[in-house]
């Protein structure tokens, strides 16, 4: 079966502090992947996404930045954390063939507070 | 744009009762609607996913259908139990989107009182 994993779970940075933040899937290979953001109050906002090694789509600008240096393994990262940087971010994985074709599934989150 | 709307917002119920969750979308030409059910602090879990040619998915007591020529689906949850208290989202991807890139409703809050 397949499993998708975020670290850390929670993280409180200061302003102007740089982050990584980590995600890897088990079971299955060439995922698509997502970064998404929920902010307070606010609903999910895609990120990145990326549909194989090296290839990173971003949706909207901001001062965060992906990468996807193997397989099964996203990355998201800023050199600069801002205030407006604090939220729940959701890594996912969209599903291939069969009855899970095109169905995405989220990690555990990672909660961050920039002070 | 394709826009996704829930509502209601937030819903409390009495534990027993039958409840449904709407949520509509603005470009009819989707892909697929998932349904997602979000815990405080924690990541999505996957309800049920409905692909574009089906007009409903079942898994237990979770019934969702579509009708996407007027951009509508609904969440039938039935007997419903304090343990399904939690946020449900919904969440659309469009045919021409390579990939597969999802877009959420703002989510209902339910809670089911004892």
């Amino acid at each position: 079966s397949q499993t998708i994993h975020q670290w850390p779970a929670t993280l409180v940075q200061p302003v102007g502090s740089p982050l990584s933040l980590e995600c890897t899937v088990e079971g299955t290979s060439n995922p698509n992947l997502y970064w998404y953001r929920q902010a307070a109050g606010r609903g999910l906002q895609l990120l990145f996404y990326s549909v194989g090694i090296g290839q990173i789509s971003s949706e909207v600008p901001q001062n965060l930045s992906a990468s996807r240096p193997q397989d099964r393994q996203f990355i998201l990262s800023s050199k600069k954390l801002l205030l407006s940087d604090s939220g729940f971010y959701l890594c996912a994985w969209r599903g291939l063939g069969g009855r899970a074709r095109n169905e995405q599934f989220f990690g555990p989150g990672t909660r961050l507070t920039v002070l | 744009k394709q826009e996704v709307t829930q509502i209601p917002a937030a819903l409390s119920v009495p534990e027993g009762e039958n409840l449904v969750l709407n949520c509509s979308f603005t470009d009819s030409a989707i892909y697929n609607l998932q349904w997602f059910r979000q815990d405080p602090g924690k990541g999505l879990t996957s309800l049920l996913l409905i692909q574009s040619s089906q007009r409903e998915q079942t898994s237990g007591r979770l019934n969702a259908s579509l009708d996407k020529s007027s951009g509508r689906s609904t969440l039938y949850i039935a007997a419903s139990q304090p343990g399904d208290s939690a946020t449900y989202l919904c969440a659309v991807s469009l045919v021409n989107n390579a990939g597969n890139m999802l877009t959420f409703g703002g989510g209902t809050r339910l809670m089911v009182k004892p």
